[in-house]
């Protein structure tokens, strides 16, 4: 079974241009979720989705953007790049469903990545 | 505010040996904790997840506790190999309105040396 798959693995942008990272899930996974990471900060919430529809959503401006297919493919997009969003950028699959109120106790699985470099 | 506070930050110890890694929370309510192990430029994987009633899991050489009265948990690697050099993370989850909301500690990054 394949696991989830995130591209590019690498890419450098200056600042001021955007850019868009993709994520396909497990095959049968429909929850998606996307994550910073930065030597400083850690592994900080973006957000997340769920049959086409974002259910939560971290603490970061709205230059930070995302969507999820129908095919539970998700892309994030960041907009007007600055030198601090150099970061990784995880993204997880999960099978569950949430139910609103109640936290999910399945596991997250992680793609290896997106690492950008901003210039 | 929430938080997730892991300790030591960095642990450098020698292959066979044992050691364990802390984390304190304040995330309330409380749902489970993970704990998940992130080599170089790589993802993280899940070693362990637990939830209130439980408070030892183990997966292979890791071992994990937890008690929710302290708010705590530990990571026990016992006879470390080399491949064990990583970050281990441990994140928390708590109920929200809107479902589940993750917590993550910055990570203690092991080395494991000869």
């Amino acid at each position: 079974k394949a696991g989830v798959t995130q591209t590019p693995r690498y890419l450098i942008k200056t600042r001021g241009q955007q850019v868009t990272l993709s994520c396909s899930p497990i095959s049968g996974h429909r929850s998606v979720s996307w994550y910073q990471q930065t030597p400083g900060q850690g592994l900080q919430f973006l957000f997340e989705y769920f049959s086409e529809t974002q259910r939560n959503k971290g603490n970061f401006p709205g230059r930070f953007s995302g969507r999820q297919f129908s095919n539970s493919r998700s892309e994030m997009n960041v907009s007007t790049l600055e030198l601090g969003d150099s970061a990784l950028y995880l993204c997880a699959s999960s099978p569950d469903w949430r139910i609103p109120g109640q936290a999910n106790t399945g596991e997250l699985f992680f793609g290896e990545g997106s690492r950008l470099t901003v210039l | 505010k929430n938080q997730v506070e892991q300790s030591p930050q960095s642990l450098i110890i020698l292959e066979g040996k044992n050691c364990t890694l802390q984390c304190n929370y304040t995330v309330s309510p409380f749902s489970n904790l993970r704990w998940y192990k992130q080599d170089t430029g790589r993802g993280p994987v899940s070693l362990t997840i637990m939830t209130f009633s439980e408070n030892t899991k183990s997966n292979g050489r890791y071992t994990a506790t937890l008690d929710a009265d302290t708010k705590q948990s530990s990571l026990h690697i016992t006879a470390s190999q080399l491949s064990d050099s990583a970050s281990y993370i441990c994140v928390v989850s708590g109920v929200t309105g809107g479902g589940n909301k993750l917590t993550f500690g910055t990570g203690t990054q092991l080395k494991v040396e000869l």
